[in-house]
């Protein structure tokens, strides 16, 4: 059974800093990986998506690395600000024939502070 | 940009009442998807549908149905709500099953 990990649960950071967040998985076989934000009492807003076969994706100030064989995803936040403070989440797509279902870690919380 | 609304962002509701959450999405997606939220226990599914009429059950479908007569609209329906179901819901759409997955702003739904 697949299962997602998130460490740390909190991570309190001074603004400018780049951190690291880490996203771990127990089944190698999946299809894809996903990274949100949620604000608090909000949805989630997609960040990046990375495909099984890609190493990493960029967009502006964040990179996600995927390394599939070890389990292992990181999300690199580069410059810190106050307004990155949210929850971060990662989800796996399953390989195989459950690819519908993503199944989600339960989160790094993030403050950055002024 | 994928719009996906819910409904409602907040709503209370009585033990024993039949209570409908809607979601709508924008962009055409064959696929939508609801989730509940809860402390320490993350996002579970609770049911998708991948067709106009079609669904299937996710990890925790008990005590709820769901509806989808239209491509762009999927209702989860509480037929009797219970306190156990207080919870946060959220929609979710994406174009094909393994596509980037869109999500609602939620609903805060609180049974009393």
């Amino acid at each position: 059974k697949q299962e997602v990990t998130q460490i740390p649960a909190a991570l309190s950071v001074p603004e400018g800093e780049n951190l690291v967040l880490n996203c771990s998985f127990t089944d190698s076989a999946i299809y894809n990986l996903q990274w949100f934000r949620q604000d608090p009492g909000k949805g989630l807003t997609s960040l990046l998506l990375i495909q099984s076969s890609q190493r990493e994706q960029t967009s502006g100030r964040l990179n996600a690395s995927l390394d599939k064989s070890s389990g292992r995803s990181t999300l690199y936040i580069a410059a810190s600000q106050p307004g990155d403070s949210a929850t971060y989440l990662c989800a796996v797509r399953p390989g195989g024939g459950a690819t519908n279902k993503l199944i989600f870690g339960t989160g790094t919380l993030l403050a950055v502070q002024p | 940009d994928v719009k996906v609304t819910q409904s409602s962002r907040y709503l209370v509701k009585r033990t024993g009442e039949k209570v409908f959450l809607e979601c709508v999405q924008d962009m055409d997606h064959e696929n939508m998807f609801w989730y509940r939220q809860d402390p320490g226990l993350g996002l579970r599914l609770i049911y998708f549908s991948y067709d106009v009429k079609m669904k299937e059950k996710g990890d925790i479908p008990e005590g709820y149905s769901v509806s989808r007569e239209k491509k762009e609209r999927f209702s989860l329906i509480l037929e009797s709500a219970s306190t156990n179901q207080t919870s946060m819901y959220l929609c979710a759409s994406s174009l094909w099953g393994r596509d980037e997955a869109f999500f609602g702003q939620g609903t805060r739904l609180t049974v009393v």
